[in-house]
């Protein structure tokens, strides 16, 4: 059974540099073809993809957010990582970390509010 | 702006059939499969849909969608007032600077 939740702090402050924890089970990150990635919904809005990460380390980012986003794994410890330089107030919103199966995010985490507000 | 164009609203009422519609492009849709996600508020999204119309376990036959071109649709049957949710469409687009797209979600409600 997999499972996913996200940790992290609720509040930012404007400027700062938010990093979030995704702990797993149920999967290895060191098993071929394994993907993982975050997902972000604002507040009443609709649900905007940031970052996925592959077993072999290889990563794409959100074209709109690459400059902002880094991406990390630790599969030896069964988490992985999103880091948000620069946050603002837009990005306020729950992040959700996932599995991706074959080209669908199937397995998804409860999810985390961040307010990022001074 | 989203990639993947759904209307903001559907309705219905018990025991109708409601259709979802999920427009996008050759780059993603055209080119990709599609999966549809199912949000209740206050929860994570749902898995409803994989692969263009592949339901996975759990989910009821109610649940149907398919895709033509560069377009897809959520079709759900026998209305019931727990569908009443948010859904979104979701597919890999081809495009250098995109990966992943997701419809602005559909609010269905249920008369």
């Amino acid at each position: 059974q997999i499972t996913l939740k996200e940790s992290g702090p609720t509040l930012a402050q404007p400027t700062e540099t938010l990093t979030l924890t995704c702990s797993f089970s149920g999967f290895s990150l060191n098993t071929p073809g394994v993907g993982v990635g975050w997902i972000r919904q604002p507040p009443g809005k609709a649900l905007e993809w940031l970052a996925l990460i592959y077993w072999n380390d290889d990563r794409r980012y959100n074209s709109a957010l690459r400059s902002r986003l880094t991406i990390t794994k630790d599969a030896s410890r069964n988490q992985f990582f999103l880091s948000m330089t620069n946050v603002d107030p837009v990005d306020t919103a729950t992040y959700y970390c996932v599995h991706m199966g074959l080209r669908r995010w199937d397995y998804w985490g409860q999810g985390t509010l961040v307010t990022v507000s001074s | 702006q989203s990639r993947l164009s759904q209307p903001r609203s559907a309705s219905g009422t018990p025991g109708q059939r409601v259709t979802i519609s999920c427009s996008g492009s050759t780059s993603n849709i055209g080119s990709n499969t599609v999966n549809w996600y199912q949000q209740f508020p206050g929860t994570a999204p749902r898995l409803l849909i994989h692969s263009d119309n592949q339901r996975p376990s759990g989910v009821p036959d109610r649940f149907s969608a398919s895709k033509s071109g560069t377009s897809a649709s959520l079709a759900i049957s026998g209305l019931q007032s727990e569908d009443e949710a948010d859904y979104y469409c979701a597919t890999w687009d081809d495009s250098l600077d995109v990966y992943w797209a997701f419809g602005g979600g559909t609010k269905l409600t249920v008369l």
